[in-house]
């Protein structure tokens, strides 16, 4: 089993509509999770991290269910800009230094 | 503000010849890393460097790949001999904090490698 599973879609989508991206964990001990976007052809970038209690940043919404091993990433409104592909991301545990496992990306293409 | 400096951004060489990358972290970032990124997948960590000193290297090919960080700032990624499996986009990346952001990895634009 891979230590981070995404739908690598592509999601297509009109703008204005809400779209979720859902991501599975294998390490039940892992405490830090987060969701990179990346555009074509350039490097991944932060775009939050995600709390046990879930987190709010504008549009995006970010859920963690540590039951279930899973992360969930919601988009309201979608926007053209919003089209990239999004890295689900898990810190291993028990790793002195940061240590990252991204998934494979889940594409997001936004249309008028 | 600066970011982390790759060179170059693009190489071809052909399978069993030799390749070598360059990163330049965010001054006073300690932590570095390189990663690998196949075409369609997340990127791959190859090697952690902590300073000048390795802390994982365990995806390293190590038969093939090499990577150094001599005084604890640029860093060399090498490949030799390459392989056709080697094309990838090589990313590296330095932790720490940036001026009104949060502590994180952050990355460079990467170099596009194409193995024919």
């Amino acid at each position: 089993r891979k230590e981070v599973e995404q739908d690598p879609g592509p999601f297509n989508v009109p703008e204005g509509a809400t779209v979720a991206f859902n991501c599975t964990y294998s390490n039940s001990a892992s405490q830090s999770f987060f969701w990179y976007r990346q555009d074509c052809r350039k490097e991944p970038k932060l775009l939050m991290s995600v709390y046990s209690s879930g987190n709010e940043d504008g549009r995006f919404t970010a859920q963690l269910n540590r039951a279930s091993q899973y992360i969930s990433l919601l988009i309201r409104d979608s926007k053209l800009s919003d089209s990239a592909t999004y890295l689900c991301v898990v810190r291993k545990p028990n790793t002195g230094f940061q240590k990252l496992v991204f998934g494979t990306g889940t594409r997001l293409l936004v249309s008028p | 503000e600066a970011g982390v400096a790759q060179s170059p951004r693009y190489k071809i060489i052909e399978k069993r010849q030799s390749v070598a990358f360059w990163c330049n972290p965010i001054s006073g970032h300690a932590t570095l890393y390189w990663y690998q990124q196949i075409l369609g997948q997340g990127p791959k960590l190859l090697i952690q460097f902590q300073n000048n000193g390795v802390v994982d290297d365990s995806q390293l090919p190590k038969d093939r790949f090499s990577a150094e960080r001599l005084k604890g700032v640029d860093s060399t990624l090498k490949i030799q001999p390459a392989k056709l499996e080697d094309s990838a986009v090589y990313l590296c990346a330095s932790r720490g904090r940036v001026e009104g952001q949060a502590y994180e990895q952050y990355f460079g634009p990467g170099t596009r490698l194409t193995v024919t």
